[in-house]
């Protein structure tokens, strides 16, 4: 079936504008994540939802950014009034499950998204 | 077709074992391999990370090998810990940071250390 598709691919804005980034994730994965790359860093984590509810949010850099996932599947990161800093490639990714524990083991695989790369001018 | 392949998809392991695991990668040119470690629910943390005239590079119990020519990136666990229980995702950078460029990211290998 289909991957994680994220779109835009590629999304040139001015600074103070506000982005929208979406994520569509595999169908039936319950866990959702939101991860940002800037150049030359490692992936930094912003948050994850499980089915709709966002238990960890402490990734996020400012109040600026906010995400939200409606009907457990498609999620949206949104930034406000953007900044240059912002500029990075922002991915997602899904996995079936959230735990730990043999039974699912081998489903707590997260599936990355080719990410949005986000440019502020 | 994923352009980062890991292998196990899973693994299970006594408390004290060592244990390797494998990430093969087309992505071309290329620049650097970085391996995460990730716990349930929380964000990734770098291990390692190495350009491609880097042969290991070690973080403790960690040590990533890379084979620039066979394209092939390997992470030993040593003696291992029930902290260790985690996903483990290898993370390849294209040569060029230009508009349009991503990351190629695997889809991780789930290892769990049992007591």
């Amino acid at each position: 079936g289909a991957g994680v598709s994220q779109s835009p691919s590629n999304k040139v804005t001015e600074k103070g504008k506000d982005v929208e980034l979406r994520c569509d994730p595999i169908s039936g994965h319950t866990a959702l994540y939101w991860y940002r790359q800037s150049l030359g860093q490692g992936l930094e984590f912003l948050i994850y939802f499980q089915g709709n509810s966002a238990p960890d949010k402490s990734g996020l850099p400012s109040d600026r950014f906010s995400a939200e996932r409606t009907g457990g599947s498609v999620s949206t990161l949104t930034i406000q009034r953007t900044q240059q800093e912002d500029s990075a490639v922002y991915l997602c990714a899904s996995s079936p499950y959230q735990g730990l524990g043999a039974v699912v083991v081998a489903k707590n695989i997260q599936y990355f998204g080719a990410g949005t790369r986000l440019s502020v001018l | 077709k994923n352009q980062v392949e890991q292998s196990p998809q899973s693994l299970i392991i006594l408390e004290g074992k060592n244990c390797t695991l494998q990430c093969n990668y087309t992505v071309s040119p290329f620049s650097n391999l970085r391996w995460y470690k990730q716990d349930t629910g929380r964000g990734p943390v770098s291990l390692t990370i190495m350009t491609f005239s880097e042969n290991t590079k070690s973080n403790g119990r960690y040590t990533a090998t890379l084979d620039a020519d066979t394209k092939q990136s390997s992470l030993h666990i040593t003696a291992s810990q029930l902290s260790d229980s985690a996903s483990y995702i290898c993370v390849v950078s294209p040569a060029r940071w230009g508009f349009g460029n991503v990351l190629h990211c695997g889809s991780g290998t789930q290892v769990i250390v049992l007591p």
